[in-house]
């Protein structure tokens, strides 16, 4: 099974702060990685596919880079409704897995 | 609006069954791959399995296969997930997801989640 690693597990950051999350795959993905943002109770949302492409309906302060086994995602200024936990995916071979999530604190 | 429905979670005893079920609305089910996804207490997220769109396919993690079985019946947009000899580490919230067009199989809607628990 590919092992998909987050990091950080959490960080604290301010409005307004520009924050990059890393998803790292044992093997190579391609560019087959989403990222999801879900928050405490609700279901994941999806923010980003193919690693750069951003969901329809999505902010664009949310990108989304990498190709092969490093990945980023970025938010650049951060508003309140962005503190949440992050899961990046791989969609490249069965079975797909996810990164143990990033939690996105207010400082 | 796409909208995805799950139901029939619930408290069981170990070595019980439960079906779940995902109703789903707007768009042409018939024509997706669906999934299941579960989130256990406090923990990330797991694929559960995926079926596609004519139900030719299905995949399942490893530690579900031969105890969970998916389906779907495409003239009522539903999905299901029959559920085993079900044990402590099967608690957990239960998600369907559609899977998007393309070959990303990205999941690009979720339902709510229904709540399966399994203690005696």
């Amino acid at each position: 099974d590919i092992q998909m690693t987050q990091s950080p597990s959490s960080l604290s950051a301010s409005i307004g702060d520009s924050v990059t999350i890393t998803c790292r795959a044992s093997q190579n993905i391609r560019n087959y990685l989403s990222w999801y943002q879900q928050k405490p109770g609700k279901a994941p949302r999806l923010l980003i596919y193919g690693a750069s492409s951003l969901q329809s309906g999505v902010p664009s302060r949310f990108s989304g880079g990498g190709l092969g086994t490093d990945f980023t995602l970025t938010i650049a200024s951060l508003q309140p409704e962005d503190f949440a936990t992050y899961h990046c995916q791989q969609t490249y071979t069965i079975p797909w897995t996810f990164g143990q999530g990033t939690k996105v604190e207010i400082k | 609006e796409v909208q995805l429905v799950e139901s029939g979670g619930g408290l069981v005893k170990p070595g019980e069954s439960l079906r779940l079920s995902c109703a789903a609305s707007g768009f042409s089910f018939s024509s997706y791959t669906m999934n299941w996804v579960r989130q256990a207490p406090g923990k990330g997220l797991e694929w559960v399995s995926s079926i596609s769109s004519s139900s030719s396919y299905m995949y399942y993690a490893d530690s579900m296969r031969g105890r969970f079985t998916v389906s779907r019946d495409n003239a009522k947009s539903s999905l299901y997930l029959q559920m085993n000899t079900l044990t402590a580490d099967d608690t957990a919230v239960y998600y369907c997801a559609r899977a998007g067009y393309g070959d990303q199989f990205h999941f690009d809607y979720w339902g709510q989640g229904t709540l399966v628990t399994v203690s005696s």
